[in-house]
């Protein structure tokens, strides 16, 4: 089955800086890649995703990128700010998948933004 | 659209006891996921659902855990005598049919203590 590893594990930058979380998938069959916000005792949420047909995909201050051939994606967010602090998830799926598979994600990136 | 709708928020249960966790997917969404997630870690694949039929339920423990996905009502993941290890919370995620998009969106989540 697929297989997601995430970096690092937690993350601290200023305010304003950028912050890049990087994730790697073993199944090449993937297709998608969403990535979530989870806020401390609620429920993840998707903030962007990509699938295998493009390279990045950008959505105001957060882009992602993806690299096929290697097999990862990355989560940049630019200009950070206090509210941006949480965990963060990457996801890696094949769809569709026809059944026998779910989303399999990292581990989680804690993102702190220190003021 | 009231989103995933899982209940009870929280549950208390006793060593031994039962537990049956809700979840209503999104209006349209006919999949359905479970997910638990153990404190400061990441959300681990438990089961895929549809209507009446589980689909994928590799990441379900052998024994003492059971999931459904009645043609009416909601989806329940039921958890028969209930450990300390249980403990955790239970998030549900519901996409729209495979071919629709590969986004899921989550419930609020179950947070179960076992004392």
């Amino acid at each position: 089955g697929e297989n997601v590893e995430q970096h690092p594990s937690t993350l601290s930058v200023q305010e304003g800086d950028s912050a890049v979380i990087k994730c790697t998938y073993s199944d090449s069959a993937s297709n998608y890649f969403p990535w979530y916000k989870q806020e401390l005792g609620k429920r993840p949420q998707l903030i962007i995703d990509i699938r295998s047909n493009v390279g990045e995909k950008k959505d105001q201050r957060i882009a992602v990128t993806l690299n096929k051939t290697a097999k990862h994606f990355s989560l940049h967010i630019t200009e950070t700010q206090p509210e941006d602090s949480a965990v963060y998830f990457c996801a890696a799926r094949v769809v569709p998948g026809g059944g026998a598979d779910g989303l399999t994600f990292g581990k989680g990136t804690h993102l702190i933004i220190q003021p | 659209n009231a989103g995933v709708m899982q209940n009870p928020r929280h549950l208390v249960r006793r060593r031994g006891q039962e537990a049956r966790l809700r979840c209503s997917p999104m209006k349209g969404h006919s999949h359905v996921y479970w997910y638990r997630q153990l404190p400061e870690e990441g959300l681990k694949f438990m089961v895929y659902l549809q209507k009446e039929n589980i689909i994928d339920e590799s990441g379900m423990p052998k024994e003492r855990f059971s999931a459904e996905f009645p043609k009416e009502g909601p989806s329940i993941l039921r958890i028969q005598q209930v450990v300390r290890g249980d403990s955790a919370a239970y998030f549900c995620a519901s996409s729209p049919p495979l071919g629709q998009g590969g986004g899921y969106t989550f419930g609020s989540g179950t947070r179960l203590t076992v004392v």
